[in-house]
Parts: structure tokens; C-alpha cells; sequence
């Protein structure tokens, strides 16, 4: 069954990067969209950025815009999000999901890494 | 900037129906916006449990189901268990980009 697995997660000063990287196994990888969700402590999901499978297809939304890169490297089945200025308002649980098929984002979804970014 | 609208928070009675609602800043939701909705318990990953307005997962319990009323996508649950306690989130499509609701506690009381 499809298996996502987050890491990179940590403690940072704002102003500081981390990269996050996604490991995905159980299907073909580098035929679905994936992307980054976040959810800061109290509240929702914000969806963050997707990726296509031959990553000419990105998104990022205005909040992360210009500060996170998304990619991936599909011959290690694997997705990444490299965060640069980081903010205290970037603390949150970073989710790795899988678009699916038919319009079903989020069909799959990690079990998240944790972000601090604290001086 | 787009906002995406749910109630705060809604309590249903084990055994009853209750709707929850999804709105969008910019007008009626239609299926061009693709609505999805999730569940999430405490200290998990949300979950999908509807997608494309009115699809099921394998995974999602017939009790769950997604429609469109009146310009909102809507999440009714019937024969509610204390199991559906939850938040539940609604995500829609924006040209590209994708926008999650606030979010709905679901009481069962």
C-alpha cells in the first residue's frame, strides 16, 4: 500500500533553512503530483506546494512563495521541500501527500515532520 | 485573497445526520472547484475521505457523503458514530491552486 514517510524536520533560528525530504513507496512514483501541506499548531491545513512527475508542473502558494523549493528525484522515489528564511510563523507539522488520480488531493498522506523555527 | 468557509464547529447526536458546509470567498462552488474533504483526529494526518464533490475513497464509509447545495459543497454524515468525532476539513480548487477551509469540529453528543 502506498507509504509516505517525512524527515528533516528539527529546531531552526528564523532566518535559517532546513531541507525536508519525503521517502514514498508502494506505487509508481513518478506517475502522481505530490506536494507539501503544513499545519501550524491550532489550526488547518495550508497547502503549501505541488509537483508533477517530470517537475515542469510546480505550485507554490504566496506564503511560501520566492522562500520554498520543491522537487523530487524519482529514481529514489523520493520528494523534498528545501525552506530558506524561515519565519516563527512557519512552525508547523509538514505533511508529504500524494495527489491522486481524478481529482483526489491528499490521497495519501505522511505521517508528518515537525518544523520549529525558534530564536 | 481567497477564503474557504466552514462552520466553526457543529454537534449531531449518535445515530442523527448532520451536513457540514464548505464556502468559497469567490462565488458558488461548483465542480469546477473539485472539492475535497478530510478527517482528522487528534494527533493523526488528516485524512481524505470524498473527493471530485462526491466521490469515495475505498476507505470511506458509506455513511459519509459529498454533494453540492445550494453554491456550497456539502459533507453529510447519517447514522453518525462516536468514531466521526472529529475535524473535518474541505479543500478547493482555485486555477491551480488549492485552499483548505478552516476546518469543522464535529461533536457527537
Amino acid at each position: 500500500q502506498v507509504h509516505l514517510v517525512e524527515s528533516g524536520g528539527g529546531l531552526v533560528k528564523p532566518g535559517g533553512s532546513l531541507r525536508l525530504s519525503c521517502a514514498a513507496s508502494g506505487f509508481t512514483f513518478s506517475d502522481f503530483f505530490m506536494s507539501w501541506i503544513r499545519q501550524a499548531p491550532g489550526k488547518g491545513p495550508e497547502f503549501l506546494s505541488y509537483i508533477n512527475g517530470r517537475s515542469n508542473d510546480i505550485y507554490y502558494a504566496d506564503s511560501v512563495k520566492g522562500r520554498f523549493t520543491i522537487s523530487r528525484d524519482n529514481a529514489k522515489n523520493s520528494l523534498y521541500l528545501q525552506m530558506s528564511s524561515l519565519r516563527v510563523d512557519d512552525t508547523a507539522i509538514f505533511y508529504c501527500a500524494r495527489l491522486g488520480n481524478g481529482w483526489s488531493p491528499g490521497d495519501s498522506w505522511g505521517q508528518g515532520t515537525l518544523v520549529t523555527v525558534s530564536s | 485573497q481567497t477564503v474557504v468557509t466552514q462552520e466553526p464547529s457543529l454537534t449531531v447526536s449518535p445515530g442523527g445526520t448532520v451536513t457540514l458546509t464548505c464556502a468559497s470567498s469567490t462565488g458558488a462552488v461548483t465542480g469546477d472547484y473539485h472539492p475535497s474533504w478530510f478527517q482528522q483526529k487528534p494527533g493523526q494526518s488528516p485524512r481524505s475521505l470524498i473527493y471530485n464533490a462526491r466521490f469515495l475513497h475505498s476507505w470511506t464509509p458509506a455513511r459519509f457523503s459529498g454533494s453540492l447545495l445550494g453554491g456550497k459543497a456539502a459533507l453529510t454524515l447519517s447514522a453518525v458514530q462516536s468514531d466521526d468525532e472529529a475535524d473535518y476539513y474541505c479543500l478547493l480548487f482555485y486555477s491551480g491552486a488549492w485552499v483548505f477551509g478552516g476546518g469543522t469540529r464535529l461533536t457527537v453528543l
